[in-house]
């Protein structure tokens, strides 16, 4: 079964505007991580949040972690184009594997 | 950087074919995974491994099986392919301690199944 849900499935903006992406989870985490897929393409790692974790920052992207809301939300700045990509996240229970969302679509016009 | 590269990144088999995925990273990452991708159902795990000749299942082995001979290489195997089990192969593979570290995925390979 699905560990993680992202929200909105899909979402379009305007270069230059922000990208916020969503994900619920249901069991107790170690830590929680974030992905991007261009089209076509594997899967590449953005951003690690330990379970102690409240707020991370790596460039123009911003993670924030509520463990009491089982939620994490992955915000995108001042989008480009180029940020066009669905984007998964993953959490880390008390197990041996990642689990991974369905993901949110992210469409950037120019 | 971490390089994982999987053998083709487009593959047509008929039903009833033995099929090979192979996957091979260049980073001495300890585990590798295999998993499918399937529009609506994102990502789901098919085996595991965390050593050489190590195998754990993961959620959906049915079907699958895999070889692990040397650390660097993990095969995914279709025993008897079904074309239930056209879809987008993903490998991906990770450093020590076991569930904690980020992945490092190759590119993919879309398998069809006539």
């Amino acid at each position: 079964s699905q560990q993680g849900e992202e929200d909105p499935q899909a979402l379009s903006i305007q270069e230059g505007e922000n990208a916020t992406m969503n994900c619920s989870y249901k069991t107790s985490i170690n830590n929680l991580q974030w992905y991007r897929q261009n089209s076509g393409r594997g899967l590449v790692h953005l951003i690690l949040i330990r379970s102690n974790e409240r707020e991370k920052h790596s460039g123009r992207l911003r993670v924030t972690l509520d463990t009491s809301k089982k939620s994490s939300s992955l915000l995108i700045t001042a989008s480009r184009a180029a940020d066009t990509a669905s984007y998964f996240c993953a959490t880390a229970p008390n197990t041996d594997k990642l689990i991974f969302g369905t993901g949110t679509r992210l469409q950037v016009f120019p | 950087d971490v390089k994982v590269t999987q053998s083709s990144r487009y593959l047509v088999k008929r039903t009833g074919e033995k099929v090979f995925l192979e996957c091979v990273q260049d980073m001495d990452h300890e585990n590798m995974f295999w998993y499918r991708q399937d529009p609506g159902l994102g990502l789901r795990l098919i085996y595991f491994s965390y050593d050489v000749k190590m195998k754990e299942k993961g959620d959906i082995p049915e079907g699958y099986s895999v070889s692990r001979e040397k650390k660097e290489r993990f095969s995914l195997i279709l025993e008897s392919a079904s074309t239930n089990q056209t879809s987008m192969y993903l490998c991906a593979s990770s450093p020590l301690p076991r569930s904690n570290q980020p992945q490092h995925f190759g590119d993919g390979t879309r398998l069809s199944i006539l």
